[in-house]
């Protein structure tokens, strides 16, 4: 099993409101990630959590909170974001084995910001 | 500053063909390096990646070549099947695991039938 899952796909929502993106991964990674992608851009990370602590955030602003509630989970909760938020939302996860590191993405989450 | 960079922003190959697709960093201190390869509002799926301290890795059709000195990796794809076509990014990352990873721009590959 190789797999990030990502809840939900698709997520639209009005700047006063308050939503949640869910993450979920069983392959034991330590290491899970948000990052975010604008078309025809490269993925830009916001946040690393290293055994379910934070370890990076990219400057983000505080609109954006991450939580870890266990190894397998990874939440990113959403307050008062702006249109220039709509984004699609990848999380990750990786793990070194072997001398060699897989990371893996989840398929997304479409936001839109009205 | 761009770190990593994939200077060919598209390639065309036909199909049975070899596909080389290039990528170049600037920063010594990377330690690993991944491909990933991306379908339209999906994310990337991985593909394989190297250590700074090998310079070939292989995994079925994809082979990743590593030139530390010329600070240059490069991901052949052989024999090119129409599926393969996609956009491919190089990422890089140091601390070898739990670090941050740098993308490159991506290149937009598409295999002739």
């Amino acid at each position: 099993d190789t797999e990030v899952t990502q809840t939900p796909k698709h997520l639209v929502m009005g700047m006063t409101n308050k939503k949640s993106l869910k993450c979920e991964q069983h392959m034991g990674h330590r290491a899970m990630y948000w990052y975010k992608q604008k078309a025809k851009k490269p993925p830009e990370l916001m946040f690393v959590y290293s055994y379910e602590k934070l370890s990076i955030n990219e400057s983000v602003p505080s609109r954006f909170s991450p939580e870890c509630p266990n190894s397998s989970l990874l939440n990113l909760h959403l307050h008062a974001l702006q249109p220039e938020d709509s984004a699609l939302y990848l999380c990750a996860s990786s793990q070194v084995r072997g001398g060699r590191i897989w990371k893996y993405f989840g398929p997304g989450t479409r936001l839109t910001v009205l | 500053d761009q770190q990593v960079k994939q200077n060919s922003p598209s390639l065309s190959v036909q199909e049975g063909r070899i596909s080389i697709l290039n990528c170049d960093y600037t920063n010594s201190m990377f330690d690993y390096f991944l491909w990933y390869k991306k379908y339209p509002a999906e994310g990337p799926t991985f593909l394989i990646s190297i250590s700074s301290i090998k310079d070939k890795n292989e995994d079925g059709r994809f082979t990743v070549f590593l030139n530390k000195s010329a600070k240059h990796l490069s991901l052949h794809i052989v024999p090119s099947q129409p599926g393969d076509s996609a956009v491919y990014f190089c990422a890089a990352g140091t601390n070898f695991g739990n670090e941050k990873l740098t993308f490159g721009t991506g290149t937009r590959l598409t295999i002739i039938p």
